[in-house]
């Protein structure tokens, strides 16, 4: 299976400053199609995980445009340009592209 | 509205069987992939199956951990994926999440749980 590490695993920010979250998988993530299938997701507390970024940087639909992602391969980033209260939760990277899917163990992130 | 509705959590004893639904609304079920994802209490998240829209064939994938018990079927006639989940194990009991669209939209979650 694929592994997919995430660092850092928790992550204090204060509000308005800017956050910066790894994910690396141990294999390549491009498609033979040219797309590189690598997913972020936000599970605040208590709630369904909530779609961030799909192929690496393309923000699903309602997604504040303070969210980034970016890399290539095997190794992403996603970015908070500012962050606000309701960025708390912990996000997770996906790939989707080898089977089984594989996750990330998460980054909770939390305000300072 | 777009959404994904979820049914079917329990309480069940190890080695019994529970069926989970997952039904469509406010878009084309049947032109979309359906995966289910779990998370045992206080991990992370496990992708654990999902079924191709019939243009696809309609091909299934599953974990390691739950081949040859879980079952994730469609009808599409009734927008409503299923996961048939039978010899239970103390292991499966979690949240159930469906998820459509390429992981765009996400059910409400079911809870699971496995105990003598």
């Amino acid at each position: 299976d694929v592994v997919m590490t995430q660092t850092p695993l928790s992550l204090a920010v204060t509000l308005g400053q800017p956050a910066s979250l790894s994910c690396k998988s141990d294999q390549s993530l491009l498609h033979s199609d040219g797309k590189t299938y690598l997913y972020w997701f936000l599970q605040k507390p208590g709630q369904s995980p909530q779609p961030l970024m799909y192929e690496v940087s393309r923000r699903f639909s309602r997604v504040p445009d303070r969210f980034s992602g970016s890399g290539s391969g095997t190794d992403f980033t996603l970015k908070i340009s500012r962050v606000q209260a309701e960025d708390v939760g912990v996000y997770y990277c996906m790939q989707g592209i080898h089977l089984p899917r594989t996750f990330g163990q998460g980054t909770k992130l939390e305000i300072k | 509205e777009v959404q994904l509705v979820q049914s079917g959590g329990d309480l069940v004893q190890p080695g019994r069987s529970l069926r989970l639904s997952c039904t469509a609304s406010g878009f084309t079920f049947s032109d979309y992939a359906i995966s289910w994802v779990r998370q045992a209490p206080g991990k992370g998240l496990e992708w654990i199956t999902f079924i191709r829209s019939n243009v696809y064939g309609g091909e299934t994938e599953y974990a390691a951990s739950v081949r040859g018990r879980f079952t994730i079927s469609r009808d599409d006639a009734n927008s409503i994926a299923y996961l048939q989940m039978n010899s239970l194990k103390i292991e499966d009991t979690a949240v159930y999440y469906c998820s459509g669209g390429s992981y765009s939209l996400w059910g409400q979650g079911t809870l699971v749980t496995v105990s003598s």
